[in-house]
């Protein structure tokens, strides 16, 4: 079991909807949680993290967190087309980050 | 306030060499993660440094290796590379612990190519 896994993708939207991205982790222990947006040949960029149960916005986005079902996830609303990229969820714990495999996001005009 | 730099952006080396990859984390951060990122396995945590400190390694033969200096620059050396390193490297830095609740700030990678 993988320790942190994301929905699959591609996830394709019209510009103006709502994506949603989901992310569940194993570590029951873990202590922080956090997205990354990744531009094609480009390095990872922080867009929002969250410590507590409950939602956290920040602009147009919105990350939820649920440990007790070991789950959290990020919506962006009205996306544009600059949204388009690979958003990876990350869990701290242990002194380190475990990455899910990321999920790509097109946002279509 | 400058960003994490790293250096070089882009590396060749043949099997068998070996290479140093170099750091410097934003002013203020103790903190100094590498990772690799390859299409097939995503980001994978190499290891994680901290006041001269490793404080946590991945799951990566022994070839891989690092450290930290006095002042947070880091560095990451692999030996006797394999075409299977290919791969972007990054490194992050935090102000403290990474995977506790500090925010980690990705530098732009060194692309290694093996041949």
């Amino acid at each position: 079991q993988k320790e942190v896994e994301q929905n699959s993708g591609p996830l394709s939207v019209p510009e103006g909807a709502i994506a949603s991205l989901n992310c569940t982790y194993s570590d029951r222990g873990s202590q922080s949680f956090f997205w990354y947006r990744q531009y094609s040949g480009k390095s990872p960029e922080l867009i929002m993290f969250i410590y507590s149960n409950g939602d956290k916005e920040d602009g147009r986005f919105t990350a939820q967190l649920n440990k007790a079902s070991q789950y959290v996830s990020l919506l962006i609303r009205d996306s544009q087309p600059s949204d388009s990229a690979t958003y990876l969820c990350a869990v701290g714990s242990d002194y380190k980050l475990s990455f899910g495999a990321g999920t790509t996001v097109t946002v279509r005009a | 306030k400058a960003g994490v730099t790293q250096t070089p952006r882009y590396l060749i080396k043949t099997r068998g060499q070996q290479v140093t990859l170099s750091c410097s984390p934003i002013s203020g951060h103790r903190s100094v993660s590498w990772y690799q990122q390859t299409p097939g396995q995503g980001l994978q945590f190499l290891f994680e440094y901290f006041s001269e400190t490793q404080r946590n390694k991945g799951n990566f033969p022994g070839r891989f290796s690092g450290r930290q200096f006095s002042n947070s620059r880091s560095e990451m050396n692999v030996s006797t590379l394999e075409l299977g390193d290919s791969a972007l490297y990054l490194c992050a830095s935090s102000l403290g612990h990474s995977g506790e609740y500090n925010e980690q700030f990705f530098g732009p990678g060194t692309r290694l190519t093996v041949l």
